[in-house]
């Protein structure tokens, strides 16, 4: 069964740094990942979605990577902003019949101090 | 474009009590998913239509769950009769071609 992990559940850091957030799953046979930030009290919205195929996508000041093998992905975002305190979620998606049903991690709340 | 709308965005019940959820997902998405988010947790997965059939029910509690997509266009969660750890945001969500899942707003449900 596909487990989701994300580390750390809480980040705080000054406006300006560059941060890493990570994900771990447990199944390396994957359709693809996904990040997407929640803001408190909304529905998710999707950030950047990596193909198994692919090791990487940008969008703006975000970074994602893929690692398959070792079943890893990690969320970059440069020049953090106040307006990017929200919670970051990481999902991936299997193959076949469970294909299109993301497994979530637990998230990571982030939170950018001016 | 309009994103997925989902009804109501809060609702308070007493216990035993019944509650319905709408959703109408992305125009053209033939995927629609359930999912239901609990405090400090991820979304877990209630059901997925492909269509008017659901294709993946394994995670919906059934014996007071239920859900339909009768025309294959918008959908309906039901829960009857309630209980309190049913406390919860149900997310609706529907899937795009490129592989993006596009959620809604969620309907945050509080049962006493």
């Amino acid at each position: 069964k596909q487990e989701v992990t994300q580390i750390p559940a809480a980040l705080s850091v000054p406006e300006g740094e560059n941060l890493v957030l990570n994900c771990s799953f447990t199944d390396s046979a994957i359709y693809n990942l996904q990040w997407f930030r929640q803001d408190p009290g909304k529905g998710l919205t999707s950030l950047l979605l990596i193909q198994s195929s692919q090791r990487e996508q940008t969008s703006g000041r975000l970074n994602a990577s893929l690692d398959k093998s070792s079943g890893r992905s990690t969320l970059y975002i440069a020049a953090s902003q106040p307006g990017d305190s929200a919670t970051y979620l990481c999902a991936v998606t299997g193959y076949g019949g469970s294909q299109g049903n993301l497994i979530f991690g637990k998230g990571t709340k982030l939170s950018v101090k001016p | 474009e309009a994103g997925v709308v989902q009804s109501p965005r809060y609702k308070i019940i007493e216990k035993k009590q019944p509650v319905a959820f709408w959703c109408n997902p992305i125009s053209g998405h033939n995927t629609l998913y359930w999912y239901r988010q609990n405090l400090g947790q991820g979304p877990e997965l209630l059901i997925r239509y492909e269509n008017e059939e659901a294709v993946d029910d394994s995670q919906l509690p059934k014996d007071r769950f239920s859900a339909e997509r009768l025309k294959g266009v918008d959908s309906t969660l039901k829960i009857q009769p309630a209980e309190l750890g049913d406390s919860a945001v149900y997310l609706c969500a529907s899937w795009g071609q490129t592989g993006e899942l596009f959620f809604g707003e969620g309907s945050r449900l509080t049962v006493l």
